[in-house]
């Protein structure tokens, strides 16, 4: 199993320009998340999805757009790119949160600079 | 809302030995989750140590134990003899159990571990 996977790994953005960041999970995870990573900070939610067709907004989702399609994708749109959004952006999934032990699985990241 | 609490931005640990890492959680929630993860410097996020709010006993998982203090709302992790190979940023998170899906993440704890 690959787990999570996302595309691309670095990108360097235009101020204004957009973009979409991809995941993809083949656990056939139900809940998937989109976090941000500020320098010298934790994670802070963007955006997750309890399901295909469910999507919810979590701490920190202006400026960004999802989708949730098929089980096994998650995209994450970025539209008119702004400084403020450069960070590294992680992809998370998990079966079922609300149960004890069951912990998110983390993809690489995805380190984004809007210059 | 879930706030979480690392007061220790660094920690400097010599090789072999043991090290706490702080953590303190606020909710209001009922029931919950205390999650601690590993961030390399590679970074992805890897996930150490879980605890439930009403678990009995203290969580361990091969070198890395949780210091659950309930009244104390406190979570600290304890790596045991430590290794050059767990200098890392630590994270703290905490999860709501019965329906909510949100991580809530710590600032960190920058841990090195010096030979």
């Amino acid at each position: 199993n690959a787990g999570v996977t996302q595309t691309p790994k670095f990108r360097i953005l235009k101020i204004g320009q957009s973009m979409t960041l991809q995941c993809t999970q083949d656990m056939n995870h139900n809940y998937m998340y989109w976090y941000r990573q500020d320098p010298g900070m934790g994670l802070k939610l963007i955006y997750y999805s309890v399901g295909a067709g469910i999507t919810d907004k979590g701490e920190v989702p202006n400026g960004y757009n999802v989708s949730r399609s098929t089980t096994e994708d998650f995209p994450l749109r970025l539209e008119l790119a702004a400084p403020s959004q450069t960070s590294v952006y992680f992809c998370a999934s998990s079966s079922s949160p609300g149960r004890g032990t069951d912990t998110q699985y983390f993809g690489p990241g995805t380190r984004l600079t809007v210059l | 809302a879930q706030k979480i609490t690392q007061t220790q931005p660094g920690m400097f640990v010599q090789e072999k030995e043991a090290v706490t890492l702080d953590c303190t959680y606020d909710t209001s929630d009922p029931s919950y989750g205390l999650f601690w993860y590993k961030q390399p410097s590679s970074g992805e996020m890897i996930f150490l140590i879980y605890q439930g709010s009403y678990d009995q006993q203290n969580a361990t998982e091969g070198r890395y134990s949780l210091n659950f203090q309930k009244a104390r709302k406190s979570a600290n992790l304890v790596i045991s003899a430590s290794q050059l190979g767990d200098s890392a940023m630590y994270f703290c998170a905490a999860r709501s159990q019965g329906g909510s899906e949100k991580l809530v993440f710590g600032k960190g704890t920058k841990l090195t571990v010096n030979p």
